[in-house]
């Protein structure tokens, strides 16, 4: 069965990066590309960008452009999201979530989130 | 890019029947498909609705997709509520290779 599982949570002072993994299994990673959604507290998705792991292919939300990075490792089948130059308010619960390969960007399966806390 | 806009908040009574609009602002509904979305308190989304109408294995027939070109939105409905059913709920859709959420909607089956 397809499982996406995530690095445990992460404390991060301002200004800081963070790297979060996410490790695919069940499935061909190469197959889907998988996106980065992120969750405030209280609050709802929001889209961050998607990496394809075949290529390394990405595409962002304007809104993280110049502050994240998306890459993965095929040998580990593990994709990575880094955010950088950390502010107060990129404290959120970070998602990895497997495309469908519809064509259409659904997702099928998603991580089981990891907290991103960014505090002084 | 177009934003889609949902209901805050919707209540409805156990084994009623409840919809949840999804407004896109600009472009046509039809033209891309929509997803659904359930994120039940304290866990990760799971989808309940793709490609405007269709159910994934598992997701009982009680809820269904719509779309409704005269209004540029679409709909989940979800018919004879549970408790279980208390959750919230993203529409999702995209304008080119950018993946847009909608604000959300949370439903409180009281």
């Amino acid at each position: 069965q397809v499982q996406l599982v995530q690095s445990g949570a992460e404390v991060r002072k301002p200004g800081a990066s963070v790297k979060v993994s996410c490790k695919a299994s069940g499935y061909i990673f190469i197959d889907n590309y998988m996106h980065w959604v992120r969750q405030a507290p209280g609050q709802g998705l929001e889209w961050m960008g998607w990496i394809n792991p075949n290529n390394g292919d990405t595409n962002f939300a304007q809104k993280f452009q110049g502050r994240v990075t998306m890459t993965r490792d095929t040998s580990m089948n593990t994709a990575y999201m880094e955010l950088s130059r950390l502010r107060f308010d990129d404290t959120a619960v970070y998602y990895c979530a497997r495309d469908d390969s519809s064509g259409w960007w659904g997702v099928d399966y998603w991580g089981q989130g990891t907290l991103v806390t960014v505090s002084s | 890019n177009f934003m889609l806009t949902q209901p805050h908040s919707v209540s409805e009574s156990p084994g009623k029947t409840v919809t949840i609009s999804c407004t896109r602002s600009s472009g046509d509904i039809a033209s891309t498909y929509v997803q659904w979305y359930q994120q039940r308190p304290g866990s990760s989304p799971t989808t309940v609705i793709y490609e405007d109408n269709q159910r994934p294995s598992g997701v009982p027939d009680r809820f269904s997709g719509s779309i409704d070109i005269s209004s540029n939105s679409a709909s989940l409905t979800i018919s004879g509520l549970k408790t279980e059913d208390e959750a919230d709920y993203y529409c999702q859709s995209y304008d080119g290779t950018i993946v847009i959420f909608g604000g959300g909607t949370k439903l409180t089956v009281l």
